[in-house]
């Protein structure tokens, strides 16, 4: 089935540093890829949804100039926390809608910024 | 925007007894909705799915039905096992928007 290979799985960073995650649609092209991210026992919410070639839309409350997100081909999406901060330590995963089969998840990135 | 509520926040169940867990939505566009269950630190696993056009839906201990005209759905889990302890979301799209909306989560217990 369709897969979405998520990296790094965990990361521990300083604060102020940035965080590159990617996601890869192994077998199949997201054209879509959405980013959500989940604070300890908290709902999955969704931070904004990538087009490829095209710029990200972004959720309400979400800083854009903080969450950069790139989606660049059809294989690759990529979230990148600048100058990170102890309140940004959560867990973001990727998700990808898969034609007729429902959406497919990364494995998630637990995120923890010292 | 779509806003999905679910509840109960928290359920604990005999092992063996039944668990339901509800959920309402509030776009009448929404026509796909489907059933996560999360454990700890992993991604969510899609364990059951409805599309608007059907009122029920199930699968061997698992059931899922809907109410389009009152915008809710519910997830059954029939003779519950331990292994059935986790996070339960649900979650509505409108297939063409693609935007996956989640419910706040129902952890259950199963108690041996």
């Amino acid at each position: 089935g369709a897969v979405v290979s998520q990296h790094p799985s965990r990361v521990i960073c300083k604060s102020g540093t940035s965080v590159k995650i990617e996601c890869r649609s192994l077998d199949f092209q997201a054209t879509t890829m959405f980013w959500y991210r989940q604070f300890p026992k908290q709902s999955l919410m969704l931070m904004a949804t990538s087009n490829e070639g095209s710029k990200a839309t972004y959720e309400q409350g979400v800083e854009k100039d903080k969450f950069l997100i790139n989606h660049a081909s059809l294989t690759l999406s990529t979230l990148t926390v600048t100058s990170a901060h102890p309140e940004d330590s959560s867990f973001y995963i990727c998700s990808a809608s898969v034609p007729t089969a429902g959406y497919t998840f990364g494995s998630g990135t637990r995120l923890t910024v010292v | 925007g779509e806003n999905v509520e679910q509840h109960p926040s928290t359920l604990s169940v005999q092992e063996g007894d039944s668990a339901v867990i509800k959920c309402t939505y509030s776009d009448s566009a929404s026509n796909y909705f489907p059933w996560y269950k999360q454990e700890l630190g992993k991604r969510p696993q899609l364990i059951i799915d409805i599309r608007s056009n059907v009122g029920e839906k199930k699968d061997q201990r698992i059931a899922v039905t809907l109410n389009k005209t009152a915008k809710h759905f519910s997830l059954h889990i029939t003779e519950t096992q331990p292994e059935d302890s986790a996070v339960y979301f649900c979650a509505a799209t409108a297939f063409g928007n693609e935007k996956l909306t989640f419910g706040t989560g129902t952890r259950l217990t199963i108690i041996p």
